[in-house]
């Protein structure tokens, strides 16, 4: 079965330094996502994305973050100078459509972990 | 802001029980998802519900979305030690479509002891 793919799987980066996730979506799906769970809460979203454009950002998605869709098969999120607080596992996932009928298919996500 | 409260956080019971986990909001969704969460993965559909009072059956587990769209239940009938796990529900909400967005409660998680 088709499913998203996430790397890498464990990130360790220094305080203020840019870092990028990367997610291979479903083949045929359209829209793209990215969650987040700091460890002990809750996945909360962060950012929908279709047709080359954000659809929708939750109040976490400031300017520091970014998400792009480089070529036909990658999705990825930038966070341009990250803080103590972006520790989470970061999780990306897709859905052929939006709305409740398209199930969104999660990927097994990225542990970002900031020093 | 949408909020989905999910009870117990925590179940601990024997093989053969039954149990039943619960999610609740004062908010209104358009459908209401069951996920599960094993650890070091994301989360996998269990179920959507779009219907209130919509009831599915996947084996031993029932799932039912409340009357008026702002809860749901998750019912598993004589648990096994495989049904451990974290369990998230997840409210669909957003009106153009495009904007179409989950949002999670804490969770559930199960303990099934042999």
């Amino acid at each position: 079965e088709p499913e998203v793919t996430q790397t890498p799987s464990h990130q360790v980066t220094q305080m203020g330094q840019e870092v990028i996730l990367r997610c291979v979506p479903i083949s045929n799906h359209l829209y793209f996502y990215w969650y987040r769970q700091i460890l002990g809460q809750k996945v909360e979203f962060l950012v929908s994305f279709y047709n080359n454009e954000i659809s929708e950002k939750s109040e976490i998605f400031d300017d520091q973050f970014s998400v792009e869709r480089p070529d036909g098969s990658n999705f990825t999120l930038k966070i341009r100078s990250t803080k103590l607080e972006d520790s989470a596992m970061y999780f990306c996932a897709s859905s052929r459509y939006p709305g409740s009928v398209w199930p969104q298919h999660f990927g097994d996500g990225t542990r970002l972990s900031i020093l | 802001t949408q909020l989905l409260e999910q009870s117990p956080q925590f179940l601990s019971i024997q093989e053969g029980e039954n149990l039943t986990v619960y999610c609740n909001s004062s908010s209104v969704f358009s459908s209401l998802q069951w996920y599960r969460q094993e650890p070091g993965e994301g989360p996998v559909l269990l179920v959507t519900v779009v219907t209130g009072g919509e009831v599915k059956k996947l084996k031993r587990l029932t799932f039912q979305f409340g009357d008026a769209r702002k809860d749901s239940s998750l019912h598993i009938t004589a648990a096994q030690p495989g049904d451990t796990g974290l369990y998230l529900c997840a409210g669909g909400s957003g009106s153009g479509g495009s904007n179409y967005k989950l949002t999670f409660g804490k969770g559930t998680l199960l303990t099934v002891n042999p």
